[in-house]
């Protein structure tokens, strides 16, 4: 079972900054937080991840509070292009381990 | 650098048939996931190999599926004598170690129609 909390759908207007929560409040200390999206049936693509420091790369901002307990990706400017299925996952680092997928969040970038 | 590449992208089966289906990791990765995906549904983990050793099967169907990830050559998904409920999209991932923080990099899957 996935460990993280998605809402099932969000929209955003067009150009503004598209927030995704994820609640993942039994995280454990040397488990990571993954994003990725999926558009329309096309594969997983990575977006970010981050352990306890925000992180920053050309597609997304990834915020983890302090407590690592929840997270926030953001998109800076969405688009349209940007409407997408968005997933959370923690994952620990060690032998043999996953990527679980929940249901992640439904994106809708509105013109 | 190619990222991972899957084939083929659409297999039509009868019922009955086999399926295989291929994926190539990206240059350098030595460990590859194959993931299912039903219609309308959620990310299935399937299967997780390294070259020549399966990992973790824990997500594979008992009967009619098998993986493999020889020495040379693709990872190879292969469904035996297929069933209509096969029918879904098939992903496959890699990266590049085990022990570490490295991200999944998935390719664009194989989308397999049992007739």
């Amino acid at each position: 079972d996935a460990k993280t909390t998605q809402p099932p759908s969000m929209d955003c207007a067009e150009g503004r900054a598209a927030n995704l929560p994820c609640n993942h409040s039994t995280i454990s200390g040397n488990e990571y937080v993954y994003w990725y999206r999926q558009i329309h049936s096309q594969g997983p693509q990575y977006i970010i991840h981050g352990l306890k420091n925000n992180e920053t790369n050309e597609m997304a901002s990834l915020i983890i509070t302090e407590d690592r307990k929840s997270s926030t990706l953001i998109l800076p400017h969405a688009t349209l292009r940007d409407t997408a299925v968005y997933y959370c996952i923690v994952r620990p680092t060690g032998r043999g381990q996953n990527f679980v997928f929940g249901p992640g969040t439904r994106l809708s970038v509105l013109p | 650098n190619a990222g991972v590449m899957q084939n083929p992208r659409h297999l039509v089966r009868r019922r009955g048939q086999e399926a295989r289906l291929r994926c190539s990791p990206m240059k350098g990765h030595s460990h590859v996931y194959w993931y299912r995906q039903l219609p309308e549904e959620g990310l299935k983990f399937m299967v997780y190999l390294q070259k020549e050793n399966i990992i973790d099967e824990s997500g594979m169907p008992k009967e009619r599926f098998s993986a493999e990830f020889p020495k040379e050559g693709p990872s190879i998904l292969r469904i035996q004598q297929v069933v209509r409920g096969d029918s879904a999209a098939y992903f496959c991932a890699s990266s590049p170690k085990d022990r570490d923080n490295s991200p999944l990099h998935f390719g664009n899957g194989t989308r397999l129609t049992v007739t």
